[in-house]
């Protein structure tokens, strides 16, 4: 299986802040990442796939980069409703799909 | 806008079986793949497998022993049945769309609002 290990497992930030996750493939995955956002008892919400294209209807502040082993999803200005927890996911192996860890994004 | 809404039973004693249906609303099963995911607090997000509309099915390799998928395309629903349960398969457990692009990106753009199964005794 393919591990995705994400970081930081936590993060404290403030309203405005410029916001970076990291999620590190165990194997080149090419672009075949996606990030999604997940509330407290709600199910996860896809913000990009493809390790950059930014999923319709999702705000311009979200952005993701990267290719080969590491990606990293930026939140460009933090808004209140942005405060959730962020998976990673790959698609490069179908066999099994395999997610990250998660990233709590908590307001300082 | 495509909706998913899944039931099934939520307790459950250790060896019986877990049963699941998700129903689509808005939209077709046959244009896609569809998808089962679970959430534990000590496995995070685990993919469970797929299933197409001609019923077709991929399983992750770890439960692929006691997962069974199925789909009624005159119902526009889906289900997964998971035997043999012990507390380890306790999560919250989602029904989902695969998305399939061109250009072989895949993602899953529609969820269910998750169905939490306990296994007790």
């Amino acid at each position: 299986d393919i591990q995705m290990t994400q970081s930081p497992s936590s993060l404290s930030a403030s309203v405005g802040d410029r916001v970076t996750i990291t999620c590190r493939a165990s194997q080149s995955i090419s672009i075949y990442l996606n990030w999604y956002q997940q509330k407290p008892g709600k199910a996860p919400k896809v913000l990009i796939y493809g390790a950059s294209s930014l999923q319709s209807g999702v705000p311009s502040r979200f952005s993701g980069s990267g290719s080969g082993t590491d990606f990293t999803l930026t939140i460009s200005s933090l808004q209140p409703e942005d405060f959730a927890t962020y998976y990673c996911q790959q698609s490069y192996s179908t066999l099994p799909i395999t997610f990250g860890q998660g990233t709590r994004l908590e307001i300082k | 806008q495509v909706q998913l809404q899944q039931w099934g039973a939520g307790l459950l004693k250790p060896s019986e079986t877990l049963s699941l249906t998700c129903a689509v609303y808005g939209g077709s099963l046959s244009t896609n793949y569809w998808s089962w995911i679970r959430q534990s607090p000590g496995k995070g997000l685990e993919w469970i497998g797929e299933i197409s509309h001609v019923g077709r099915t991929n399983y992750n390799p770890s439960l692929k022993s006691r997962v069974t998928m199925s789909v009624d395309t005159s119902k526009n629903q889906f289900s997964l049945t998971l035997s043999s349960v012990t507390a380890a398969d306790t999560a919250v457990y989602y029904c989902g769309r695969v998305r399939f692009t061109t250009s072989r990106l895949y993602y899953f753009d529609y969820w269910g609002q998750g169905t939490l199964v306990t296994a007790s005794s």
